[in-house]
Order: structure tokens, then C-alpha cells, then sequence
């Protein structure tokens, strides 16, 4: 599959532990929030987003907390499972809302 | 299925030697924009459209065209195309930014020679 990243920070996590994968972003101004996840050969797919009214948000397995004071997003995975071994991408929608900023990326390895 | 398809998946070209990028959506979406992904570097956005007619210039926009005739094409252009525009490029498609996510296409790997 395609490379997506040589030199990105690791997470390795045996299966079926839980994972945190964090995320510091730039924009003060900015009121939405996504993470995605990218496979090896694919584009980003959405995992969850969260807006900045909001502080903690729930999804299948996933979890997203947003610490507006510190500027600092986290996704956490439930369970994980070799399924979720990918690139996590956050994004933040900036001051106009008419781009998305994406960080750097942590790749998440699942070891059996 | 609602999609968004890049064509092609993998080119090989050399420099100077004019190429498109295609990319459609079939979900009637507004918002259409163009990234290029590397090593290290993530994701950056070359351009991006808020509707038909209407396109913008991205964190990195140079050597690239874009043009937005119709709603579900938005096809990137690379005039005369250089070896450090040898990367991963990916559309992606949105209802409109602030109500939601961006939906990406595979991806479209560029190598120039």
C-alpha cells in the first residue's frame, strides 16, 4: 500500500487494550473538530468530530475529549483490535470554516 | 454509493508534460477541495471550492489549476509539472464545511521524472 508517513510518532498498543492518541491544535478560533483514521493504500476516512460547545463526545468504541483552554484534542479507542493498526489524523476547521487543518498524524500499531 | 473517484489511482510522468487530475463526487455536494499528502509533512491543502464557479487558493497552490464548472467535478491541473510535485494528492468532497466532514477519494499517487 501507499506510505502516508516515514517519520510519524508511533503508538503501539497491545490488542485489546485501549488507546489514546492526542492531538494539540493551533487555532484558538476554531469551533470544529474531526479525526480521522487512514489504512495503508486509502484516503482519510471520518471517525468523529466534535464541536467546541461541546467537551467530551461518545462513538462506537470511540471516544473525543476537547480541552479548548489547553488547545488539545484526544481520540481514545476502546478495545483496540488490529483493525484500528492506521495513520489518525486530527483537523480543526480554522477562523473562516473553509478548510480543514490537519495535524501531523500518529500512527497506531496493534500488536496481537 | 455515494463516492468520490480520483482518476488515475497512479501516474508516471516527466517534467513538463501537462496532466490532469480528475476527481468527481455523487453527492451533491458544495464544497470540493485538493490535498497533497507527504512524509512528514501531512496533509496541505493545494485548493479548495465552495460551489460551482467559485474556487480558492489552499496553503500550497503553486504550480496547480483547478476549475469548478460543474457541481461534482473539480479537476486539478498541473501546467507544466516538476519533480517536487511528485506526491500523494486526494480530493475530498463536503456538504459545506462548517456542517460536517470532508468525504475523501482514494487518493491519486504522481511521480515526475
Amino acid at each position: 500500500g501507499e506510505s502516508v508517513g516515514l517519520h510519524l510518532p508511533t503508538l503501539s498498543v497491545q490488542e485489546g487494550d485501549n488507546s489514546i492518541i492526542n492531538c494539540a491544535y493551533s487555532n484558538s478560533a476554531s469551533d470544529y473538530f474531526i479525526w480521522y483514521k487512514q489504512e495503508s493504500g486509502k484516503g482519510p476516512q471520518f471517525i468523529i468530530d466534535i464541536r467546541s460547545n461541546m467537551d467530551k463526545r461518545q462513538g462506537q468504541r470511540v471516544t473525543v475529549l476537547l480541552n479548548k483552554t489547553v488547545k488539545h484534542l484526544s481520540l481514545q479507542i476502546a478495545a483496540t483490535h488490529p483493525g484500528d493498526s492506521a495513520v489518525y489524523f486530527c483537523a480543526e476547521n480554522g477562523a473562516a470554516g473553509n478548510k480543514l487543518t490537519f495535524g501531523g498524524g500518529t500512527r497506531v500499531l496493534v500488536k496481537p | 454509493e455515494a463516492q468520490v473517484t480520483q482518476n488515475p489511482r497512479y501516474l508516471i510522468t516527466v517534467t513538463g508534460k501537462k496532466l490532469t487530475v480528475t476527481c468527481s463526487q455523487n453527492m451533491n455536494h458544495e464544497y470540493m477541495s485538493w490535498y497533497r499528502q507527504d512524509p512528514g509533512l501531512g496533509l496541505r491543502q493545494i485548493y479548495y471550492s465552495m460551489n460551482v464557479e467559485v474556487t480558492d487558493k489552499g496553503d500550497v497552490p503553486e504550480g496547480y489549476k483547478v476549475s469548478r464548472k460543474e457541481k461534482r467535478n473539480f479537476p486539478l491541473i498541473l501546467e507544466s509539472p516538476s519533480p517536487n510535485q511528485t506526491s500523494l494528492y486526494f480530493c475530498a468532497s463536503s456538504p459545506g464545511l462548517l456542517t460536517g466532514e470532508l468525504f475523501f477519494g482514494e487518493g491519486s499517487r504522481l511521480t515526475v521524472l
